[in-house]
């Protein structure tokens, strides 16, 4: 079974420039997760997709990134300026949708590491 | 939000047992689950915990306290591998909150 795919997987850029990610999840993964970690930090959740639709998008900074799931698969997350704070690994990940205490358990890409100078 | 608290480092022999201890608030809780994650790699699961109790693995194994709001991650017959940072994450209200992570060195 092939795994969620990011790329790039490394990116440098300048403040006031513009980037995007890409993510493929794993094959019927309902659910899509963007996560930003910064160094020596956990992964904060930044967006989260069932199929299509946002469920939660609380901790986005919506006046520079988006992020967009057409067709319920795969997705990008865009900033737009960055900032130096920006830089960071951004990881994407999946799950299946399972109903009551069923696992949750959720499959996570390489990351992309975003460097901003 | 969860305010999650682990240990920032610890460091053990080989062979060796480990505890990371995990505590949390929250409300809404769904689960607790542990990752592994290797310096420049993505997280990877070890574990998942809704009920109270322990649950077991091969070499690791989970603990989980709904009351006391506390979960450990025991790590048996250490491995140079098992060198990594360990997250404690909760899910609550079906959304994931990562801790910031528990560097452990493995020694020979």
């Amino acid at each position: 079974e092939a795994g969620v795919a990011q790329s790039p997987r490394y990116k440098i850029i300048e403040k006031r420039q513009s980037v995007a990610f890409w993510c493929n999840p794993i094959s019927g993964h309902a659910t899509l997760y963007w996560y930003q970690q910064i160094l020596g930090q956990g992964p904060k959740l930044l967006i989260q997709f069932q199929n299509n639709g946002v469920v939660d998008d609380s901790q986005l900074p919506k006046d520079r990134f988006s992020a967009e799931r057409l067709k319920g698969v795969d997705s990008t997350l865009k900033i737009q300026p960055a900032k130096l704070e920006d830089s960071a690994v951004y990881l994407c990940a999946s799950s299946l949708v399972v109903f009551g205490l069923a696992h949750y358990e959720q499959y996570f890409g390489p990351g992309t590491r975003l460097t901003v100078t | 939000g969860q305010n999650i608290d682990q240990p920032t480092e610890m460091t053990a022999t080989e062979g060796a047992i480990v505890q990371i201890n995990c505590t949390y608030q929250t409300s809404g809780f769904n689960g607790l689950f542990w990752y592994q994650q290797h310096a420049g790699e993505a997280p990877t699961f070890l574990s998942y915990n809704v009920l109270d109790g322990l649950e077991e693995k091969g070499r690791f194994s989970s603990f989980l306290s709904r009351s006391k709001g506390y979960s450990y991650l025991l790590l048996k017959e250490l491995q140079m591998k098992d060198s990594a940072s360990y997250l404690c994450a909760v899910r609550a209200d079906y959304k994931l909150s990562f801790g910031a992570g528990t560097t452990v060195t493995v020694r020979a």
